[in-house]
């Protein structure tokens, strides 16, 4: 069975420092996604990594794939406030299908100042 | 990026009636639509597998009964939440795997649901 684990679970970053969240999955998996979610909201597409060395970046997050390590990061670069939301990394959970996911518990981020 | 559009985004209801919620991919053909239900504060978990024209497949321990889906077209899943009770009251996520997008799902906006 997939199980999918974050680390730290909270998070609680000052303006401008950089940080790291790690996603560890037990099995292996054919692609990993990460995602952003606001308070009361639904899930925002920021990543998916298709392949073992894969990294890719948009602003102040990248995500970085490792398959043999079966871990993947999430790396804050310069934190903002407006980077203050919970991250869920998320592994395919196999089969035929790309949408059974398995999700990790969340990491809350909070950027103050 | 394609759109997938859920309603109501709210619901309250009385325990023991029965509630749709539609789940729908505005702009491209979904043959595979995903639920997932959120406790508060909690993460998410995939309850079903809805297939176009086919019976849903539901993962363990998620009855089947309480939960009924319907994926009657290549745009629309419903996920009917029968018998409502107070422990049903969550977070419920639809996403949407389309036609011609590799490896990117889709989330809908969510539903609330309330249970009284």
């Amino acid at each position: 069975e997939l199980k999918v684990e974050q680390n730290p679970l909270f998070l609680s970053m000052q303006e401008g420092k950089n940080y790291t969240i790690y996603c560890n999955y037990s099995t292996t998996s054919d692609r990993l996604y990460w995602y952003r979610q606001d308070p009361g909201k639904s899930l925002e597409s920021l990543f998916v990594l298709l392949s073992n060395g894969a990294v890719k970046q948009e602003g102040r997050l990248m995500a970085s794939l490792d398959t043999k390590a079966r871990l993947s990061t999430l790396h804050i670069t310069a934190a903002v406030h407006d980077l203050s939301a919970t991250y869920f990394c998320a592994a395919l959970k196999g089969g035929t299908s790309y949408g059974k996911l398995t999700f990790g518990q969340g990491t809350i981020l909070t950027v103050h100042p | 990026g394609a759109v997938v559009s859920q309603h109501p985004s709210r619901v309250i209801c009385k325990s023991g009636t029965s509630v749709k919620i539609e789940c729908r991919s505005l702009d491209f053909q979904a043959t595979t639509m995903f639920w997932y239900r959120q406790f508060p504060k909690q993460s998410l978990m995939l309850m079903a597998t809805s297939n176009e024209g086919s019976k849903a497949t539901y993962e363990q321990g998620v009855e089947k009964d309480k939960f009924l889906i319907n994926h009657a077209s290549l745009t629309l899943s419903t996920l009917t939440v029968t018998s409502a009770h107070p422990e049903d009251s969550s977070f419920y996520i639809c996403s949407a795997e389309g036609l011609g997008y590799t490896g990117e799902l889709f989330f809908g906006e969510g539903s609330r649901l309330t249970v009284l």
